[in-house]
């Protein structure tokens, strides 16, 4: 069962630069989320869906996209590189929170960007 | 607004020491959640505890064990017999609902925890 899985783990782009966070899991949850961690700052969510074709923003949403066109995959998309965006990116996964199953949050391994 | 508080930057403990990582929170639900995640070296965040408001039962898992006060907003994780494996940063969190239903987590800062042999 491979949970929540994200690509890449290790990312260096120059300002400017766009690219694409992978973003996939197979336990069939309703909800998927972005986070970023920054040092003494615990983790900010960026966006967040709560299904297929539904996005909205979290706290930190600035220079960052996602879509949601499928339950297993959602991918976060850097539009234009900066080093302020050089951080720690979690993806996430859960139930709803009416789930009997359980609202907490699964978390991939983390994808360290530094923008330079 | 809901808000969670680690006053515990860092704790550095010698083996086998028993040791208490603090979570307060501030909410105006009465229906919530609370977690705890642990953050080994390695970087990834792993799920140890989910509890809900209405359930104030201590809750312990080996070495491990949870303190719910509802009159003091306090979701208290304790670790007996502590080991190096024990160190790494843990997160508590908060629930907050949205309107669409959904909710989302809010994060305290997190204890860095240092288990020294």
């Amino acid at each position: 069962n491979a949970g929540v899985t994200q690509t890449p783990k290790f990312q260096v782009l120059k300002t400017g630069q766009s690219m694409t966070l992978q973003c996939a899991q197979d336990m069939n949850h309703e909800y998927m989320s972005w986070y970023r961690q920054d040092p003494g700052m615990g983790l900010r969510l960026i966006h967040y869906s709560v299904g297929a074709g539904i996005t909205d923003q979290g706290e930190v949403p600035n220079g960052y996209n996602v879509s949601r066109s499928t339950t297993e995959d959602f991918p976060l998309r850097l539009l234009s590189a900066a080093p302020s965006q050089t951080s720690v990116y979690f993806c996430a996964s859960s139930y709803s929170g009416t789930s009997v199953r359980g609202p907490e949050a699964f978390f991939g391994q983390g994808t360290r960007l530094t923008v330079v | 607004a809901q808000k969670v508080t680690q006053a515990q930057t860092e704790i550095s403990v010698v083996e086998k020491e028993d040791v208490t990582l603090d979570c307060v929170y501030e909410t105006r639900d009465t229906t919530y959640y609370l977690f705890w995640y642990k953050q080994p070296p390695s970087g990834e965040l792993v799920f140890l505890i989910r509890r809900n408001s209405f359930d104030e039962q201590n809750e312990i898992s080996g070495r491990y064990s949870w303190n719910f006060q509802k009159s003091t907003s306090s979701f208290n994780f304790t670790i007996t017999a502590s080991q190096v494996v024990d160190s790494a940063v843990y997160f508590c969190a908060l629930s907050e609902p949205r309107m669409d239903s959904s909710y989302k987590l809010i994060f305290g800062s997190g204890t860095r925890l240092l288990v020294r042999p």
